[in-house]
């Protein structure tokens, strides 16, 4: 159980262009999800909290108008890179926390790599 | 700034030893701990986790607790070449309920 999905696994995108990643709990809901980009060597960062129903809260440095988030669903997050550049190459991890019952235990999903030329 | 310490490595440790892992953290308030597993170019797998002053165990992994000294550990007994990742201790910091800080992890070598 707790299995968290990505899609897709891996994109390649040219500069300028839009990105769409989406974060699906596949067994269990979700009300909270979150996203983290990790550069290579790099432990997670925080990107934002994705609460389903309302307007993702960002972490400190994150631009909300490039990184948009919508939470449809409680299966269902999606992160869109608006006008990606080639510093937004990254791998991007989205995690889960089952609404109930909640240990506040966080479930990744697999990750993203996305490459911008 | 609350933190979350772990020595980044690399441990090596021989096939079939006892790998030992620390982390410390500076959130007093701090009530659930959890550990995770990243193999190189994956995403994180949860391990365990604790929520009690003791030992927690389960399998081959025992995770250690101390709230007093703000202390959390995890022992990897009889390591194999599989369990070579680097392993992420987190925290939910008290005033952010859902989120992790995590540490920078350290890196596990288990040699044949």
């Amino acid at each position: 159980g707790a299995v968290v999905s990505q899609h897709p696994s891996w994109v390649i995108c040219k500069s300028g262009t839009s990105v769409k990643i989406e974060c699906r709990s596949l067994d269990f809901q979700a009300t909270t999800m979150f996203w983290y980009r990790q550069f290579p060597k790099q432990s997670l960062m925080l990107m934002a909290t994705s609460n389903e129903g309302s307007k993702a809260t960002y972490e400190q440095g994150v631009e909300k108008d490039k990184f948009l988030i919508n939470h449809a669903s409680l299966t269902l997050s999606t992160l869109t890179v608006t006008s990606a550049h080639p510093e937004d190459s990254s791998f991007y991890i989205c995690s889960a926390i089952p609404s109930a019952p909640s240990s506040g235990t966080q479930y990744f999903g697999p990750g993203t790599r996305l490459l911008v030329l | 700034q609350k933190e979350v310490e772990q020595n980044s490595g690399p441990l090596s440790v021989p096939e079939g030893a006892i790998a030992s892992l620390n982390c410390t953290y500076s959130d007093r308030g701090s009530q659930s701990f959890f550990w995770y597993r990243q193999y190189s170019g994956k995403s994180p797998e949860l391990i365990m986790f604790i929520y009690s002053n003791g030992d927690k165990e389960d399998g081959r992994f025992t995770a250690q607790l101390n709230k007093a000294s703000q202390y959390v550990s995890l022992l990897i007994r009889d390591s194999q070449p599989s369990d070579s990742a680097t392993y992420l201790c987190a925290v939910p910091p008290t005033d952010s309920w859902g989120k992790l800080q995590f540490g920078a992890g350290t890196q596990v070598v288990v040699t044949p």
